[in-house]
């Protein structure tokens, strides 16, 4: 079975950083297109932004409102996802899914349980 | 940056058909895969329906999708208790190389 689970969330200081992990498994981690989505308490879903696979070129692309601040990676040996967050502001406070995502349908297939950060003096 | 309008609320008795719409403009809903994500409470979104109409496996039939020139629709017929979540659509927007999701939908069974 697909298993996504997140780590390293919890509470940052306004301009401070942080960084979540997503740990992969049962699916082909090398060969997926992967993507962090966020929900501010009591809100829709937002994008934060995806990475492509290595043999895609292992292009970003982010939501206008965390470009420049946050940055995903991976590292495929791992099979886990990343997403570095600086410069956080009392606004990124959410929780954090981490999905797969259909490089033909655009669709996330399978999500994380979530995890939350709170940014907050 | 494109947005999709959904109704905030939508309810319904047991065994009732309610429609969820999705709506935004022509250049967008008209030419991309319309996604539908269903969130129990408490718990993360699940995928429900892709590509505008097409159902994971595990999916029961009594979800269904469908596109209609600037609008999506998420139909849950035969009600069930069960079925009380958000409902969320999305589109993966090529130009903004990036999801758009909908503004949610809370579907109550009364």
């Amino acid at each position: 079975d697909v298993q996504l689970v997140e780590s390293g969330g919890g509470l940052a200081k306004p301009g401070g950083s942080l960084t979540l992990s997503c740990a992969g498994s049962g699916f082909t981690f090398n060969l997926a297109w992967m993507s962090w989505v966020r929900q501010a308490p009591g809100k829709g879903l937002e994008w934060v932004g995806h990475i492509k696979s290595k043999s895609d070129g292992e292009t970003t692309g982010y939501a206008a409102s965390v470009k420049g601040r946050f940055t995903i990676s991976r590292d495929d040996s791992k099979t886990t996802l990343y997403l570095h967050m600086n410069g956080l502001k009392t606004a990124d406070t959410a929780a954090y899914f981490c999905t797969t995502l259909r490089p033909r349908h655009g669709d996330l297939g399978y999500w994380g349980q979530g995890i939350l950060v709170t940014v907050s003096s | 940056q494109s947005v999709l309008i959904q109704p905030p609320s939508v309810s319904g008795t047991p065994g009732q058909r309610v429609t969820i719409s999705c709506s935004g403009s022509t250049s967008f809903v008209g030419s991309k895969s319309v996604n539908w994500y269903q969130q129990l409470p408490g718990t993360a979104p699940k995928l429900l329906i892709y590509s505008n109409n097409q159902r994971p496996s595990g999916v029961p039939d009594r979800f269904s999708g469908s596109r209609s020139g600037t609008s999506a629709s998420l139909a849950i017929s035969g009600l069930q208790a069960e079925d009380e979540a958000d409902y969320h659509c999305a589109a993966y927007d090529d130009t903004l190389n990036g999801q758009v999701f909908g503004t949610g939908t809370t579907v109550t069974v009364l």
